[in-house]
């Protein structure tokens, strides 16, 4: 079946620990998107890549860096700088380079910070 | 900029009552308009979606949508809810970027519990 899988579902990190969120898919999609989703906030984006080699900064960049050196995978790293990392993490694609295509989206990645 | 509003946070509706999700959004032009729903602990799914032609729009899983352009309102109805409609919905709102990035913004959700 085709879709977009997170991995791991649940992820604990120390604090002062970068840690790497992966997102994989197998839709063929160009474009790619890192969401970050806390409770009564909806989703604000992180990252978002439209081609392969190639990404954007979303509204709550920092803290956070990614790479996109194939088209089917998107890992997203949570760094030390990130001030308040704990959330629920989204990744979602689209098939050509505009979020205004269907979104589809992975099951997330819940990360606490301990 | 665009902007999006859910005035409900929660609702709670009897199973085979009717459904009403409001969402108003904010921007200058013709906007897309999006409902994805979010099953708890899961990704969103795409319920249906608005950029122009008929202004009541069909989706998926008994779902359609109404945009007033007076009232700037993109709100979800379902005839009969059904007890797995109990999920998270969000309205989004999105706009072709003019000097940079096309741009989808999210609305903060609206919590529908379905009771028997």
């Amino acid at each position: 079946d085709g879709g977009i899988t997170q991995s791991p579902k649940y992820l604990f990190r120390k604090e002062g620990q970068n840690v790497t969120l992966s997102c994989e898919q197998n839709l063929n999609h160009d474009a790619m998107y890192w969401y970050r989703q806390d409770p009564g906030q909806g989703l604000r984006l992180i990252y978002y890549s439209q081609i392969v080699n190639d990404f954007q900064k979303g509204d709550i960049a920092e803290g956070y860096s990614v790479s996109r050196e194939k088209k089917e995978s998107f890992p997203l790293t949570v760094t030390s700088a990130q001030k308040n990392p704990t959330a629920f993490y989204l990744c979602a694609s689209s098939p050509r380079g505009s979020p205004l295509d269907e979104q589809f989206f992975g099951p997330g990645t819940r990360l606490t910070v301990l | 900029a665009q902007s999006v509003t859910q005035p409900d946070i929660h609702i709670t509706v009897s199973e085979g009552a009717s459904l009403e999700l409001r969402c108003n959004y904010s921007y200058g032009a013709t906007p897309y308009l999006f409902w994805y729903v979010q099953s708890p602990g899961q990704g969103l799914q795409l319920l249906l979606k608005y950029f122009s032609g008929d202004t009541l729009v069909q989706g998926i899983k008994g779902f359609e949508a109404e945009f007033k352009r007076s009232q700037s309102s993109f709100n979800l109805r379902k005839p009969s809810v059904h007890w797995s409609d109990a999920a998270e919905y969000f309205c989004a709102v999105g706009a072709v970027g003019k000097t940079s990035y096309d741009k989808v913004i999210f609305g903060p959700g609206t919590s529908l519990s379905v009771i028997p």
